[in-house]
């Protein structure tokens, strides 16, 4: 069974400093792993998808990285602002008999002071 | 605009009471998904439907029902026999079952 792990589960960090969100899964026979964020009592934003064949995305500050082989990802955001102030969840799809389904971890809550 | 509309944003529920959370995308979207979330955890798949008339079991489909009548529709019911219905729940919508999710805003189930 897949199992999905977030460390921190919660990070405080002064305005304009670059952080790293940590992913972790147990079985890497993945078909893409896709970060989302969650502000307080509303649904899920897509950040960014990465397809198991790739190594990275990035889109504006965000940068998100796959190491299938050790069943890792990382979440870089660069400069962060307190706009960034959210729950971070990742999500793998893996593919079952019975259609491709997603697993979560339980969120990283940042929080960036002014 | 399109997106997915979840009603109400807030549900309370008496002991031994059906309730019913709506879920509406007008995406075109073949998949539609539904979560549950605790506080400190993840979310959790109840049901999932590929298309219109299908739907399979997620990991926690016990005491939820569900149908899936139209496209652009699935509501879920929370049954009598969900003994600890309180939670926040998410539905969702893909294009197709291995695409990348939408989700709406939620509704938040409490017991009275």
């Amino acid at each position: 069974k897949q199992e999905v792990t977030q460390i921190p589960a919660a990070l405080s960090v002064p305005e304009g400093e670059n952080l790293v969100l940590n992913c972790s899964f147990t079985d890497s026979a993945i078909y893409n792993l896709q970060w989302f964020r969650q502000d307080p009592g509303k649904g899920l934003t897509s950040l960014l998808l990465i397809q198991s064949s790739q190594r990275e995305q990035t889109s504006g500050r965000l940068n998100a990285s796959l190491d299938k082989s050790s069943g890792r990802s990382t979440l870089y955001i660069a400069a962060s602002q307190p706009g960034d102030s959210a729950t971070y969840l990742c999500a793998v799809r893996r593919v079952s008999t019975s259609g491709s389904r997603l697993t979560f971890g339980e969120g990283t809550q940042l929080t960036v002071n002014p | 605009d399109g997106g997915i509309t979840q009603s109400p944003k807030y549900l309370f529920r008496k002991e031994g009471q059906n309730v019913t959370l709506s879920c509406e995308q007008n995406l075109n979207h073949d998949a539609m998904y539904w979560y549950r979330q605790d506080p400190g955890q993840g979310l959790r798949l109840i049901y999932y439907s590929q298309i219109v008339n299908d739907f399979q079991k997620g990991d926690i489909a016990e005491g939820y029902s569900v149908s899936r009548e139209k496209k652009e529709s699935f509501p879920l019911t929370v049954t009598s026999a969900q003994k600890n219905p309180t939670a926040f729940y998410l539905c969702a919508s893909s294009l197709q079952g291995d695409q990348p999710q939408h989700f709406g805003d939620g509704t938040r189930l409490s017991i009275l």
